[in-house]
């Protein structure tokens, strides 16, 4: 079965500084990978996703993420926080194929202090 | 803008009461949907899938008694909540894959459910 796995819950940067955060998965197969971000009380908005080719992959509102096969890994990136990217950030995976059963990592909630 | 809309946002009910809760898919049709349910500080558990003209499929776990989905039209999915309870208070999302199996979910902005 595919796991997600988001090491850290809760994450404070200062605005301006870089941020990265950190996603693990377990599957067999190369899976599909996504990056979501949820503002409070809202659904989810899709940043980037992985599917195959370039490791490293451009998202919305200037987030990058890099897929290391060796690693398990598919960590977020930004190399300027603005406050209006408080938020929280879930990772997620599914089989190759798609959309099928998407499991969610736990979340990391993102505070950016000024 | 939104592809997927989803009503109410926001709801109360008392005990014993049911809720009805839509999810449309705005400019797309969604043969699949599907209904999430996210407690606090948590992730989103997938609750069912919703499939047009079909039953849904149901995760482990989750009373398709209690939690009936029908998706009668190629974009409109309805999640009710029959006889809730408090604790069914809930955040519930829905969310449709717009185009083929490679393309991402597109999510609804979900509803909170309070029951009293």
């Amino acid at each position: 079965a595919q796991s997600v796995t988001q090491p850290d819950i809760h994450i404070t940067v200062s605005e301006g500084a870089s941020l990265e955060l950190r996603c693990n998965y377990s599957y067999g197969a190369t899976p599909y990978l996504f990056w979501y971000v949820q503002s409070p009380g809202q659904g989810l908005q899709l940043l980037l996703k992985y599917f195959s080719g370039d490791t490293l992959v451009q998202g919305i509102k200037g987030f990058e993420a890099e897929f290391k096969r060796s690693q398990s890994s598919f960590n977020l990136r930004k190399p300027s926080v603005h406050w209006s990217d408080a938020a929280e950030y879930f990772c997620a995976v599914s089989p190759s194929g798609g959309y099928q059963k998407v499991t969610f990592g736990t979340g990391t909630k993102l505070q950016v202090i000024p | 803008g939104a592809v997927v809309s989803q009503h109410p946002s926001w709801v109360i009910c008392k005990s014993g009461t049911s809720v009805k809760i839509e999810c449309r898919s705005l400019d797309f049709q969604a043969t699949t949907m599907f209904w999430y349910r996210q407690f606090p500080k948590q992730s989103l558990m997938l609750m069912a899938t919703s499939n047009e003209g079909s039953k849904a499929t149901y995760e482990q776990g989750v009373e398709k008694d209690k939690f009936l989905i029908n998706h009668a039209s190629l974009t409109l999915s309805t999640l009710t909540v029959t006889s809730a309870h408090p604790e069914d208070s809930s955040f519930y999302i829905c969310s449709a894959p717009r185009g083929n199996v490679e393309s991402p979910l597109h999510f609804g902005n979900g509803t909170r459910l309070t029951v009293t």
